[in-house]
């Protein structure tokens, strides 16, 4: 149990375009989605938690109006890299929780997607 | 805000035992995860501590002292497969921080 998939596993896109990035939990309802970054060699880092039906909450640094996240239902959410350029080229990684009480609240993550920006 | 210390890189031999420590300072602490992270692919869950002490789950296991803002990962047995980033992650609210990882390379 617990798979979360993402689409698509990798893109390349022209300067100046938009990209769209699918999350979706499989077999639990996701309250909470969470949207990483890594750069290569270098660490995950926390863009924004998206929480379904409200704004999503955006990390400091980020911009969010160049990435668009809409968790429009609790499966799926998604992020769109607006106006992409060649430093947006990164792995992006979502995970996401239940939300169930419990020992811990672990975050299962998505194989995430490869973004090569030309 | 948050600080998480891990060294970058440790070598160790197949077989043997190896131990990775992480240090921290987080606001809201409520547990650490550690997760292993293979190149190129999304991180995978080992362990979760949330009260000091070892956890001991196959050939993995990990210590924390929230007194001391420490915890390792002990790796046994060490197989070829193990060669990947292992992260420190502390989780503060919902949120979980990461370090940047330290890459093990397991060595015949």
């Amino acid at each position: 149990g617990a798979v979360v998939s993402q689409h698509p596993s990798w893109v390349i896109c022209k300067s100046g375009t938009s990209v769209k990035i699918e999350c979706r939990s499989l077999d639990f309802q996701a309250t909470t989605m969470f949207w990483y970054r890594q750069f290569p060699k270098q660490s995950l880092m926390l863009m924004a938690t998206s929480n379904e039906g409200s704004k999503a909450t955006y990390e400091q640094g980020v911009e969010k109006d160049k990435f668009l996240i809409n968790h429009a239902s609790l499966t799926l959410s998604t992020l769109t890299v607006t106006s992409a350029h060649p430093e947006d080229s990164s792995f992006y990684i979502c995970s996401a929780n239940s939300g169930v009480a419990g020992p811990y609240n672990e975050q299962f993550f998505g194989p995430g997607t490869r973004l090569t920006v030309l | 805000g948050q600080n998480i210390d891990q060294p970058t890189e440790m070598t160790a031999t197949e077989g043997a035992i190896v131990q990775i420590n992480c240090t921290y300072q987080t606001s809201g602490f409520n547990g650490l995860f550690w997760y292993q992270q293979h190149a190129g692919e999304a991180p995978t869950f080992l362990s979760y501590n949330v009260l000091d002490g070892l956890e001991e789950k196959g050939r993995f296991s990990s210590f924390l002292s929230r007194s001391k803002g420490y915890s390792y990962l002990l790796l046994k047995e060490l197989q070829m497969k193990d060669s990947a980033s292992y992260l420190c992650a502390p989780g503060g609210g919902n949120k979980l921080t990461f370090g940047t990882g330290t890459q093990l390379k397991v060595e015949l």
